[in-house]
């Protein structure tokens, strides 16, 4: 049974930091490329950003681009997602995304909250 | 970027009557080397993360009921619901993966009974 299952979240100042951890199970995790989506409260999705299967390939938002950075552990079956500069608007659920075909997810974990506040 | 964009934003629709949501993209979306629209349909019910139910614009995803059929073909897409049941009760977004990375959303069409 595939499991993702994310951990890290909580409150923080706005400038601060957190790194986000999904732990990968039940399925090959290194033969898949990952994801972290974002859900403000009450609000839709967002892709936050990306890694290929060997971590060739990183991609982020444009809202998100040079605060956070994306990694994974293939050894450890480890997503990452370490979020610097943080600001009130990336409030959110983060959902840790297991790529299947070409960008559309087919796992998908709990997700983590992130608030970010004064 | 791609611009995804819902109507409507919201629906009601009676017990067992079709429910039609429509997705429209602001570039198309199909690939001409292989023919495939690079458009997915993901149902979010409250509390839960989003569960895929259509890919390629029309391929229904393993254990999807059949009531359930993608449309459309470039920059229109449509997600119809045959026949709606109570469990249908949820929010549905398109998304499209045609570009690389990061894939975007439409903000969603909020699907209640009526």
């Amino acid at each position: 049974e595939v499991q993702l299952v994310e951990s890290g979240g909580g409150l923080v100042q706005p400038g601060g930091s957190l790194r986000l951890s999904c732990a990968a199970s039940g399925f090959t995790f290194s033969s898949y490329a990952m994801s972290w989506v974002r859900q403000a409260p009450g609000k839709g999705l967002e892709w936050v950003s990306y890694v290929s299967d060997n971590s060739g390939g990183t991609y982020y938002a444009d809202s998100v681009r040079g605060r956070f950075t994306i990694s994974r552990d293939n050894s450890k079956n480890t997503l990452y997602l370490q979020m610097n500069s943080l600001r009130v608007e990336d409030t959110a659920l983060y959902y840790c995304a297991k790529d299947w075909v070409s960008g559309v997810v087919d796992y998908w974990g709990q997700g983590t909250l992130v608030t970010v506040s004064s | 970027d791609i611009v995804m964009t819902q109507s409507p934003d919201s629906l009601a629709v009676s017990l067992g009557e079709r429910a039609t949501i429509n997705c429209k993209s602001s570039q198309s979306l199909l690939y001409n080397s292989n023919n495939k629209n690079y458009l997915a349909w993901y149902q979010q019910k409250p509390g839960q993360p989003p569960k895929v139910l259509i890919y390629w614009a029309s391929t229904r995803e393993s254990g999807v009921p059949d009531r359930f059929s993608g449309s459309g073909s470039g920059t229109d897409f449509t997600l119809t619901i045959s026949s709606l049941q109570a469990e249908d009760v949820a929010v549905y977004y398109c998304q499209q993966y045609y570009t690389n990375p990061p894939y975007t959303f439409g903000q969603g069409t909020k699907l209640e009974i009526k």
